[in-house]
């Protein structure tokens, strides 16, 4: 079992939508969530963190925690063509630094 | 501020021969993390350097890798009689000592021919 699974899509959806992307991890323990977005040819970048079950905002973009269920999802509302990109979902191994990535869900947002 | 860099952005090499990928991180950032992502591909985790406690190797694919950071700051990856298969783009990321997240470099994409 992959220690942090996403869809690897593409999840297509029309401009204005939201578009969903969904995580789960294996490692219970784990305390610090985040999710980078990726466009082609360029290195991820952070939109957001996590550390408490429930949903976090930020702009257009909310990301939900559930520990027990161990999963984690981000939310984009009002998707523009510019949110197409690969989204990557990361864990972080607790008591440490080291950070566990998964493959990445590509969200195309059509105009 | 600046931000992560890395040199060189573009590394096309004989197979066989030596590489030296070069990481300076956020001034003051603690952590840093070599990655290795291949075309399409998820990042993989090769090593990551934490303050003086020694690194975390478990990624490395094999010894033909090692890295070193000297000073608590600038990261040398080093790959010896590269292989094909080391062809990729190798991401640094840093953070700091608080917080987690990890900010990253622009990458070095290295060609073996």
């Amino acid at each position: 079992q992959k220690e942090v699974e996403q869809n690897s899509g593409p999840l297509s959806v029309p401009e204005g939508a939201i578009a969903s992307l969904n995580c789960t991890y294996s490692d219970r323990v784990s305390q610090s969530f985040f999710w980078y977005r990726q466009y082609s040819g360029k290195s991820p970048e952070l939109i957001m963190s996590i550390y408490s079950n429930g949903d976090k905002e930020d702009g257009r973009f909310t990301a939900q925690l559930n520990k027990a269920s161990q999963y984690v999802s981000l939310l984009i509302r009002d998707s523009q063509p510019s949110d197409s990109a690969t989204y990557l979902c990361a864990v972080n191994v607790a008591g440490g630094f080291k950070t566990i990535f998964g493959a990445g869900t590509r969200l195309f947002v059509k105009a | 501020g600046a931000g992560v860099s890395q040199s060189p952005s573009n590394k096309v090499t004989e197979k066989g021969k030596d590489v030296e990928l070069r990481c300076d991180p956020i001034s003051g950032h603690t952590a840093l993390y070599w990655y290795r992502q291949s075309l399409g591909q998820g990042l993989e985790f090769l090593i990551y350097f934490q303050g003086n406690s020694a690194p975390d190797k478990s990624g490395l694919p094999s010894d033909r890798f090692s890295a070193e950071r000297t000073g608590g700051s600038v990261s040398t990856l080093t790959i010896q009689r590269t292989q094909q298969e080391d062809s990729a783009v190798y991401l640094c990321a840093s953070s700091s000592q608080r917080e987690v997240e990890q900010y990253f470099g622009p990458g070095t994409r290295l060609t073996v021919t």
